[in-house]
């Protein structure tokens, strides 16, 4: 079953904060972060295993919430380059990689 | 290093014909899947696949066929392609953790469209 991703598109301004989440209805055993650029492959981002673990890749985090099954990802100090569509996969520790719908990220100037 | 390499990138099909989509990484990857992107649905798993010989249905595996002979590739099949199997078509790999894959590399996705 896909993960549900909430907000479905948000827009922003150079240098400002967002957050995108991502739940199931399903326990989880990992939670993996994609972006996707109009017209190519979606680009991995991180990945956040069993435990609440949180992570970061530049100025872009996640944590994970195992018990809620649930994880956020942080947009921090936007930049141009990271607008995009991000999708969350999440798996149950059965090789069944699920994706949700994407959030589609806008940054301007 | 070539990474996920997949053919063709752009194919078009008559209702009823059958076709391969091919799919073949270089980096030793054990985990091998296949996913269809449709607007506004995400990334859908078809089929994966842990190691040569074992391969297992996804989310929508109905219409399509997979099989596993070698570590490096892992082909896609359509045996009577209907309108509905129009879709970007990407192909993914990984090593394979415990009960799951890790950080997965796609292939640049084949753009099918069925008549």
């Amino acid at each position: 079953q896909q993960p549900v991703q909430s907000p479905q598109a948000v827009i922003l301004r150079e240098g400002e904060d967002a957050v995108i989440n991502c739940s199931s209805s399903k326990a989880l055993y990992s939670v993996h972060w994609y972006r996707q650029k109009h017209g190519e492959a979606p680009v991995f981002l991180m990945i956040l295993l069993k435990g609440g673990e949180q992570k970061g890749h530049e100025k872009i985090s996640a944590s994970f919430n195992e018990k809620k099954q649930q994880s956020s990802l942080y947009l921090t100090a936007s930049q141009l380059s990271y607008s995009g569509t991000y999708f969350c996969g999440t798996d149950s520790n059965d090789y069944k990689l699920s994706f949700g719908a994407g959030t589609t990220v806008t940054v301007r100037a | 290093n070539a990474g996920v390499t997949q053919t063709p990138k752009f194919q078009v099909l008559k209702t009823g014909q059958s076709m391969t989509l091919q799919c073949a990484q270089d980096m030793n990857h054990e985990y091998m899947s296949w996913y269809r992107q449709d607007p506004g649905m995400g990334l859908r798993l078809i089929h994966y696949s842990v190691g040569a010989g074992i391969t297992d249905q996804g989310e929508v595996p109905n219409g399509y066929n997979v099989s596993r002979s070698t570590t490096e590739d892992f082909p896609l099949r359509l045996l009577s392609a209907a309108p509905s199997q129009t879709s970007v078509y990407f192909c993914a790999s990984s090593y394979s953790r415990a009960g799951g894959a890790g950080e997965l590399f796609f292939g640049e996705g084949s753009r099918l469209t069925v008549l």
